[in-house]
């Protein structure tokens, strides 16, 4: 079945720097979405993207869309304490309901 | 508030056992999915249905099974219960089959 591969699953960084996830999955994409998990919540959408090759940037996050439509990473610069969670992405093989999620990463800001 | 209702919020019960979270979707959104998400683990699919009728199947356990009624609230029904099923159960819910997922608070189930 379609696999969702995420890594690093942690990340701690200083508040201020630049943190990266990304997410491979073992088979093409219809569209990827991302999701934002607070420690004790829910997860909450963050994005979808669609196109090959897209971009899109929401403040200080930028989302990817491999041009392969396999792989998308999620970009924070400058992070901050606000900036917390895991952070999921998830995706739909071409033709399946079924979004399938990556393991996550969990950022860790150190004030 | 997210729109997506879950209860009960917490529960706990012993090995063996049987219970039912139930889940009722957004105001107007038709698909129901149910993960299950363990200890620092991502989310896992089980199953999700689309106005009554089951649309796609994940790594459900036949322990645990779930529908759909014609009011679109959902239950998932986890029998037998081991340690391991302790974990939060997470329901979503989108408009059609293909769309976005809101997500409910979750159930936390603990098996003692």
């Amino acid at each position: 079945g379609q696999q969702v591969m995420q890594i690093p699953q942690y990340q701690h960084v200083q508040e201020g720097e630049d943190f990266t996830t990304y997410c491979n999955s073992s088979t093409t994409l219809s569209n990827i979405q991302w999701y934002k998990q607070r420690p004790g919540g829910h997860p909450v959408f963050l994005i979808q993207l669609v196109k090959s090759g897209e971009v899109k940037k929401q403040k200080r996050l930028t989302f990817q869309f491999g041009e392969a439509k396999k792989n998308s990473s999620l970009h924070i610069t400058a992070t901050q304490t606000t900036d917390v969670g895991t952070y999921f992405c998830a995706g739909r093989g071409a033709g399946s309901y079924q979004l399938t999620f990556g393991k996550g990463t969990k950022l860790s800001v150190i004030p | 508030d997210s729109g997506v209702t879950q209860t009960p919020k917490h529960l706990i019960t012993a090995t063996g056992q049987r219970v039912t979270l139930r889940c009722s979707p957004r105001s107007g959104d038709l698909s129901v999915y149910w993960y299950q998400q363990s200890l620092d683990q991502g989310l896992q699919f089980l199953i999700q249905y689309y106005n009554g009728e089951e649309r796609a199947k994940g790594n459900i356990l036949e322990r645990f099974s779930a529908q759909q009624f014609p009011d679109l609230h959902s239950e998932l029904n986890l029998s037998s219960l081991e340690l391991g099923d302790s974990a939060l159960y997470f329901c979503a819910s989108s408009e059609s089959g293909a769309n976005v997922l809101t997500f409910g608070a979750g159930s936390r189930l603990t098996v003692l």
